[in-house]
């Protein structure tokens, strides 16, 4: 099955400045890939995807980039602030197998 | 974005009991919805995949005489944990999606077992 990893666990950045998440998954035949936030005693709340016809996808301060080939992905965060600070997911999915990686605990100083 | 809601947000229950929680896809219709239960700083972890009308697929370890699933419509899912004891206590999260689009997420259950 799907294995999905994440670097790094934890990252503290300053405001204003850029962070950088990683995640790595195994499976070829994976198809979309979502980012998801989670808030404290919060359900997942999905922040971008990008799918695998697709090499890179933006929505205002925030960005995916997927590498088929190298079987990786990453989300940028551009101009972070404080209320960025969340525990963000990636995840690889073919139909109904959608696998979590185990998550960055982002801090933004204000 | 669609939203998917769930019901009870937390629960306190003893030992031995039964609960059932609710997932409920607000203005769409849910061809899919997953289970899901998190603990603490960890990741997700699928326990089942349902469709409506059919018979849920339990994901490796997950007991499903112990974790009853029933997704009786397309916009209802339920999950009833029963016998329950503290080991499962947890964050238990439902999604739901239409066709092959995104998952939505609820937003949890906390079940305590006392």
């Amino acid at each position: 099955g799907e294995n999905v990893e994440q670097h790094p666990s934890t990252l503290s950045v300053q405001e204003g400045d850029s962070a950088v998440i990683k995640c790595t998954y195994s499976d070829s035949a994976s198809n979309y890939f979502p980012w998801y936030k989670q808030e404290l005693g919060k359900g997942p709340q999905l922040i971008i995807d990008i799918r695998s016809n697709v090499g890179e996808k933006k929505d205002q301060r925030i960005a995916v980039t997927l590498n088929k080939t190298a079987k990786h992905f990453s989300l940028h965060i551009t101009e972070t602030q404080p209320e960025d600070s969340a525990v963000y997911f990636c995840a690889a999915s073919q139909v109904n197998d959608m696998r979590f990686g185990a998550g960055t605990r982002l801090t933004v100083k204000p | 974005g669609a939203v998917v809601s769930q019901h009870p947000s937390w629960v306190i229950c003893k030992s031995g009991t039964s609960v059932k929680i609710e997932c409920r896809s607000l203005d769409f219709q849910a061809t899919t919805m997953f289970w899901y239960r998190q603990f603490p700083k960890q990741s997700l972890m699928l326990m089942a995949t349902s469709n409506e009308g059919s018979k849920a697929t339990y994901e490796q370890g997950v007991e499903k005489d112990k974790f009853l699933i029933n997704h009786a419509s397309l916009t209802l899912s339920t999950l009833t944990v029963t016998s329950a004891h503290p080991e499962d206590s947890s964050f238990y999260i439902c999604s739901a999606r239409y066709g092959p689009g995104e998952q939505y997420f609820g937003p949890g259950t906390r079940l305590t077992v006392t």
